[in-house]
């Protein structure tokens, strides 16, 4: 699996939109983009992912450039509970193969 | 309804115990796995069992043994604990192999002393 670099941590004013960017130069071609999320005590929460194109759900949005080296997570209207360590990770969809996860960014969002 | 649930949540214990961890999931998934989350955070898969068999078995000293009676439960036994043993464990599921997501539980905070 390819492997990604993400900032260590990251402030954001609450209410507004986050932009967590992701580098994983070395991707492949059949490799996914999955971002987690982690609270403080809890465990990780699946947030989105993609393979090529942008993707939006209830929780956030992924935009993957074009070339795939990198992405951003967007949290559009960020709120206090939004405050996590988010997890971006690279992989292929098949059977035996894991998630593996990186330091991820610590993203504290303030009042 | 919890999707995931371990028991306990917190195992405090002293070293050379044998000690076990339970988890079950009500989604009706086929697999699940066991994670390790470090003092430094870093989360570590150790084991992935689907529809009760074995298929992810990372490097892990062989007093962790995981048994699957069902699908829908993944147990952690361990073996003589050490020090290094302390840790947040986290089981999660996923409705097959490689499934795109993965559903976690609230974890187990293990303490050995």
């Amino acid at each position: 699996d390819a492997k990604t670099t993400q900032p260590p941590s990251m402030d954001c004013a609450e209410g507004r939109a986050a932009n967590l960017p992701c580098n994983h130069s070395t991707i492949s071609g059949n490799e996914y983009v999955y971002w987690y999320r982690q609270i403080h005590s809890q465990g990780p929460q699946y947030i989105i992912h993609g393979l090529k194109n942008n993707e939006t759900n209830e929780m956030a949005s992924l935009i993957i450039t074009e070339d795939r080296k990198s992405s951003t997570l967007i949290l559009p209207h960020a709120t206090l509970r939004d405050t996590a360590v988010y997890y971006c990770i690279v992989r292929v969809e098949a059977a035996g193969n894991k998630l593996t996860f990186g330091g991820g960014t610590r993203v504290l969002v303030k009042p | 309804d919890t999707a995931v649930s371990q028991t306990p949540k917190y195992l405090v214990t002293q070293m050379g115990n044998d000690k076990s961890i339970k988890c079950e999931q009500n989604l009706g998934h086929d697999t699940m796995y066991w994670y390790k989350q470090d003092s430094k955070k870093f989360l570590k898969i150790m084991f992935s069992y689907n529809n009760k068999e074995l298929i992810i078995n990372e490097t892990v000293p062989n007093r962790f043994s995981p048994k699957s009676p069902d699908k829908a439960h993944l147990n952690l036994h361990i073996n003589s604990l050490e020090l290094g043993d302390s840790a947040v464990y986290f089981c999660a599921s996923s409705q097959m192999p490689g499934a795109e997501t993965q559903y976690f539980g609230p974890g187990t905070r293990l303490l050995v002393l």
